[in-house]
């Protein structure tokens, strides 16, 4: 496809249930970034990364939040445990690393209204 | 720390009037600044970005930095210009983005 897949795009789970979210970024981006967008508030930053590796995984909450990119393309973030507080849409973008072109543009995903009841 | 702030959680304007989406930060370093925007029913997309120094849609945004501001302006406001706009700011590095809370824009007939 063209642009940022996400899948599901919506999921509805019980409180203390094990959930998996996938992102299929847009071919040749190596950068991949999760984040989360609470009702009324604006994406806050997870996890970025950069080819196989998290470069950055200070957004992450707590350790019931862990992403995995095995293969430098697809990433899934899993949530362990979850409460009724993780409820929000989570967001995947890609960008194409260019070195020395400082500021880069995010393709974002349409998201996955996770929802735990 | 890194902040974003967007005063404005809904702007209310008339089609033909000039709109100004208000954006400050808080950062110690030289940021790199951007507003992305959301249509009804569309992904979060990028609209324009400080250091090009384009105008996009009739918009256009000025970086001041003794203000700490990157304020979002469009001389005529049109009606497909309703969505929620955020502000966004890139820190040293390869970080993700710092977003505002976002600015509901409604544009009225």
């Amino acid at each position: 496809g063209a642009g940022v897949s996400q899948t599901p795009s919506n999921k509805v789970t019980e409180k203390g249930k094990y959930v998996e979210l996938r992102c299929d970024p847009i071919s040749g981006h190596t950068a991949l970034y999760w984040y989360r967008q609470s009702l009324g508030q604006g994406p806050e930053f997870l996890i970025y990364f950069q080819g196989t590796g998290a470069a950055d995984d200070s957004g992450l909450p707590n350790d019931r939040f862990f992403a995995v990119r095995p293969e430098g393309s697809v990433s899934t973030l899993k949530i362990q445990r979850t409460e009724r507080g993780d409820s929000a849409v989570y967001l995947c973008a890609s960008s194409l690393i260019s070195v020395g072109q400082g500021a880069r543009e995010l393709f974002f995903g349409e998201g996955s209204r996770l929802t735990v009841l | 720390a890194q902040r974003v702030t967007q005063p404005e959680k809904l702007l209310s304007v008339f089609k033909g009037a000039p709109v100004e989406l208000k954006c400050n930060y808080s950062y110690s370093g030289s940021p790199e600044l951007f507003w992305y925007v959301q249509y009804s029913r569309q992904r979060l997309q990028l609209l324009l970005r400080h250091i090009s120094r384009e105008s996009i849609k009739g918009f256009t945004a000025d970086l001041n930095k003794g203000e700490t501001s990157f304020h979002l302006k469009k001389p005529f406001a049109q009606e497909e210009d309703s969505a929620m706009y955020y502000c966004a700011l890139q820190g040293g590095g390869a970080d993700g983005l710092t977003f505002g809370k976002g600015t509901h824009l409604i544009i009225q007939p």
